[in-house]
């Protein structure tokens, strides 16, 4: 098994481009989550699926959306780069929405200039 | 909404010695407590979770306890070795699992 992919590792953005980062996993896990991860600030919620078809905010969801494409895939889109979304993104997933570990993806880091 | 402090935010400790994280919560609903270990450029990953009707649990050198009166947790890591340099996250759900809420992390560096 894989476990959790994502796409690209690396990206290089201009203010107001658009881009979308892709995750994935193998795990027939039913939750599936994006984060934010910036220095001194630990891991920020950015938005949520507890299951296929559903998808919720988090702590810090303006400027981006989502879509749960089926069990495996959960997509993260910012519609307008800005600086503040420079950052490293971390996808997440596990099996039961209830107590249970989050399996993460190695990152993607992302510079907005 | 749920808040988590970790404290210290940077710890240094000799190859051997014990190191001890603390982080504190604010919503007294939270009842799951998991520890992510994440080393330089890599993903974060889970070494040991608590559940609020524990008091303490211990897997080798780490343990957690937790202490829901005061509305802290602790991680504690015993004779300490040059592999557990990395950065310590805590974390707390309101939702038995669902959502986590982390704290901004600890610093280990494990001197030889």
């Amino acid at each position: 098994n894989a476990g959790v992919t994502q796409t690209p590792k690396f990206q290089v953005l201009k203010t107001g481009q658009s881009m979308t980062l892709q995750c994935a996993q193998d795990m027939n896990h039913n939750s599936m989550y994006w984060y934010r991860q910036d220095p001194g600030m630990g891991l920020r919620l950015i938005y949520y699926s507890a299951s296929e078809g559903t998808t919720d905010k988090g702590e810090v969801p303006n400027g981006y959306n989502v879509s749960r494409l089926n069990k495996r895939e959960f997509s993260l889109r910012l519609e307008s780069a800005a600086p503040s979304q420079t950052s490293v993104y971390f996808c997440a997933s596990k099996k039961h929405p209830g107590v249970d570990e989050q399996f993460f993806g190695p990152g993607t880091r992302l510079t907005v200039l | 909404g749920e808040n988590v402090e970790q404290h210290p935010s940077t710890l240094s400790v000799q190859e051997g010695d014990s190191a001890v994280i603390k982080c504190t919560y604010s919503d007294s609903a939270s009842n799951y407590f998991p520890w992510y270990k994440q080393e330089l450029g890599k993903r974060p990953q889970l070494i040991i979770d608590i559940r609020s009707n524990v008091g303490e649990k211990k897997d080798q050198r780490i343990a957690v306890t937790l202490n829901k009166t005061a509305k802290h947790f602790s991680l504690h890591i015993t004779e300490t070795q040059p592999e557990d340099s990395a950065v310590y996250f805590c974390a707390a759900s309101i939702s038995y699992g669902q959502n986590f809420v982390f704290g901004p992390g600890t610093r280990l560096s494990v001197l030889p």
